[in-house]
């Protein structure tokens, strides 16, 4: 159980095209989801925290009117790049908050690698 | 702000070792810790969470430890593996996941 699909796996665009990257879970309702973005041999930088319903909150210095994430439902959180460029080429990793009886986890997405030519 | 931080940034040793990966957070108000794996090029395994009212936990070969109060974590890896080798990442919850720099592991044979 507790599984998040992210699609897609990999993707190639052009630069100054958007790119939109879903993440599902599956089998229980996610009602906050993270985006985070990896650059090579880095770790994790959380980028925003999605709310299903209400506005993203974006982490210091992440651009809200260049990563637009929509969480419309409670199991979908998409994240589209907007005018892509060669810089916005990352691993995009996302994961859902997910509830169990006295504490909860967060499950992660198998991620998105994303090249901007 | 939640900083996360883990020495070695890597390590190369021979089949059979005992390793010990630490993990430093400057934010002691956190839910639990959590240590995943990352494979080259692949997403997160999660290996061990620890609540914050726990001092460890254990899994197969593996044993981890939480000393909030200090803002340490530590992982050790019994009889290391060449299977073992990848980037082990610990990661702080304050109600969100706030990630190390990560150890970059190789196993030799």
């Amino acid at each position: 159980g507790a599984v998040v699909s992210q699609h897609p796996s990999w993707v190639i665009c052009k630069s100054g095209t958007s790119v939109k990257i879903e993440c599902r879970s599956l089998d229980f309702q996610a009602t906050t989801m993270f985006w985070y973005r990896q650059f090579p041999k880095q770790s994790l930088m959380l980028m925003a925290t999605s709310n299903e319903g209400s506005k993203a909150t974006y982490e210091q210095g992440v651009e809200k009117d260049k990563f637009l994430i929509n969480h419309a439902s409670l199991t979908l959180s998409t994240l589209t790049v907007t005018s892509a460029h060669p810089e916005d080429s990352s691993f995009y990793i996302c994961s859902a908050k997910r509830y169990s009886v006295n504490n909860y986890g967060y499950t992660f997405g198998s991620g998105t690698r994303l090249t901007v030519v | 702000k939640q900083e996360v931080t883990q020495i070695p940034a890597a390590l190369s040793v021979p089949e059979g070792e005992n390793l010990v990966l630490n993990c430093s957070f400057t934010d002691s108000a956190i839910y639990n810790l959590q240590w995943f794996r990352q494979d080259p090029g692949k997403g997160l395994t999660s290996l061990l969470l620890i609540q914050s009212s726990q001092r460890e936990q254990t899994s197969g070969r593996l044993n981890a430890s939480l000393d909030k109060s200090s803002g340490r974590s530590t992982l050790y890896i019994a009889a290391s593996q060449p299977g073992d080798s990848a980037t082990y990442l610990c990661a702080a919850n304050t109600d969100k996941l706030i990630f190390g720099t990560g150890t970059r592991l190789q196993v030799f044979p």
